[in-house]
C-alpha cells in the first residue's frame, strides 16, 4: 500500500519536553510539508522540503525543527519554545514542489501538552 | 499565493447537487485552483485541481470562469458521507494556504 504515515495518532507530553514526529511516505515523492491545524481553523505551513538535505520556513516555523535526511522521512521536531504546541499537526508530500502537482496527507498526529 | 474566499458553511439535500463557490480575485497567471475536503480529525482529502479549464474526475466538477477569478466545485450527487470541511485553494502547487473553507452539511 502506497501513502503517508504519521505516528503515533495520539501523543501526550509534558510542558518543556522537546517531542519529535514522525512522518513517512512511499510514494517517491520527492516534496514534503509540515502543517499545524487548531481547533475551527485551517491548516498553516510550519516547514516544506522540496529536496533531501534541503528544507524551508513556512509561516510559523518558530519554535520547530526539521530534518530531511532521507527521501521518504520528514521527521518534526516541537521544542521546548514553541509556546502553544497543543495541535493537530499534518505532514504531506507531492511528486515535486510547485508546478501545479498535488499534495497527499496523512492521517495527522494531535499532540497534547500537559 | 493568492488568497480565496468562501462561505462559511452551506447545507444541500442528499441526493442533489452540491455547489460551492471560491473567490480568487488575485490569482496569479500560473497558480491553479485546488479544493481538498477534510472529515473531522482526519488529513484533507485532495479532490480535484485546475489552472483555466473546467476539470472533471469521478468525485467532482471544477468550473473555473474565463477571467479565472472564481470557480466552482461541483458534487453531483452528493451524499451523506460529503459532509466536511471543503477547502479552495489557489497555488503554484507549493505553499498552500488553507483557509477555514465551507462546512458543508448534506442533510438526509
Amino acid at each position: 500500500d502506497g501513502g503517508i504515515t504519521q505516528s503515533p495518532k495520539y501523543l501526550f507530553r509534558k510542558e518543556g519536553q522537546n517531542v519529535t514526529l514522525s512522518c513517512e511516505q512511499n510514494l517517491n515523492h520527492d516534496a514534503m510539508y509540515w502543517y499545524r491545524q487548531d481547533p475551527g481553523q485551517g491548516l498553516r505551513l510550519i516547514y516544506y522540503s522540496q529536496i533531501v538535505n534541503d528544507f524551508q520556513k513556512g509561516d510559523i516555523a518558530e519554535g520547530y525543527s526539521v530534518s530531511r535526511e532521507k527521501k521518504e522521512s520528514f521527521p518534526l521536531t516541537v521544542t521546548s519554545a514553541q509556546k502553544n504546541p497543543t495541535a493537530f499537526y499534518l505532514c504531506a508530500s507531492s511528486i515535486e514542489g510547485g508546478t501545479g502537482n498535488e499534495q497527499f496527507f496523512g492521517p495527522g498526529t494531535r499532540l497534547t501538552v500537559l | 499565493d493568492a488568497k480565496t474566499t468562501q462561505p462559511t458553511s452551506m447545507d444541500c439535500a442528499e441526493g442533489r447537487a452540491a455547489n460551492l463557490p471560491c473567490n480568487h480575485s488575485t490569482i496569479s497567471g500560473n497558480e491553479y485552483v485546488y479544493w481538498y475536503r477534510q472529515i473531522h480529525s482526519q488529513g484533507p482529502q485532495y479532490i480535484i485541481h485546475g489552472l483555466k479549464n473546467n476539470e472533471t474526475n469521478e468525485m467532482a466538477s471544477l468550473i473555473i470562469t474565463e477571467d479565472r477569478k472564481s470557480s466552482t466545485l461541483i458534487l453531483p450527487h452528493a451524499t451523506l458521507r460529503d459532509t466536511a470541511v471543503y477547502y479552495c485553494i489557489a497555488s503554484t502547487g507549493n505553499q498552500f494556504y488553507f483557509g477555514t473553507g465551507t462546512s458543508l452539511t448534506v442533510i438526509p
